[in-house]
């Protein structure tokens, strides 16, 4: 079935270092891929998206590339700061359904 | 100010008791979806309505139930047959046809001893 594989987490970081979050998917139709982010104690807030192979979505610094031939969409930051610090999901929706299928999340703590 | 709204954040109750979540959105969104969160893992599908009065059930229904007797509100309520029903419950809705992302409310999270 379709799924999305995150890394295991916590990834601790120092401020201003680069950031990778790894995601790969499993996916029988032709999936729209999304980046969330949840800060303690609230919902899921859209971070970027991509809807078809090659997309780059970007959004406050943070950026992922839709690789159809690795089935990945890694999320990347070059500069993490301490408000980075939250929990990050990645996930999937099959064209034609209406199902949001999502990663188990990868927490980020980037220290001062 | 639109978006979708979650009350309370915060809610006990005895086991046996029915409690029903409340979720209303106002940006026009024609579809909406209740999600569990339980700690370290993903969030999971317990209804999703795409119109009002129609709903189908998500991959955790049973002991769930939900009415969408108005495009703006789809309230969640958790019955006494869910076996474990302290979570952190998200609504979610989605604008319509060709738009795939959805837009989360704050939460509730729901302690039932």
């Amino acid at each position: 079935g379709d799924s999305v594989t995150q890394m295991e987490g916590p990834v601790t970081l120092s401020e201003e270092a680069f950031l990778t979050i790894n995601c790969t998917y499993t996916a029988t139709g032709y999936p729209s891929l999304f980046w969330y982010v949840q800060y303690p104690g609230e919902g899921l807030q859209l971070l970027l998206k991509a809807t078809k192979a090659d997309d780059k979505g970007s959004n406050k610094g943070f950026e992922a590339t839709y690789r159809k031939e690795t089935t990945s969409f890694h999320l990347e930051k070059g500069s993490v700061q301490v408000s980075d610090s939250a929990v990050y999901f990645c996930a999937l929706v099959i064209l034609h359904t209406d199902k949001l299928i999502f990663g188990t999340g990868t927490r980020l703590q980037v220290f001062p | 100010d639109g978006g979708i709204t979650q009350s309370p954040k915060y809610l006990f109750r005895k086991e046996g008791q029915n409690v029903t979540l409340s979720c209303e959105q106002n940006l026009n969104h024609d579809a909406m979806y209740w999600y569990r969160q339980d700690p370290g893992q993903g969030l999971r599908l317990i209804y999703y309505s795409q119109i009002v009065n129609d709903f189908q059930k998500g991959d955790i229904a049973e002991g769930y139930s939900v009415s969408r007797e108005k495009k703006e509100s789809f309230p969640l309520t958790v019955t006494s047959a869910q076996k474990n029903p302290t979570a952190f419950y998200l609504c979610a809705s989605r604008p319509g046809t060709g738009v795939n992302e959805q837009y989360f409310g704050p939460g509730t999270r729901l302690t039932v001893t």
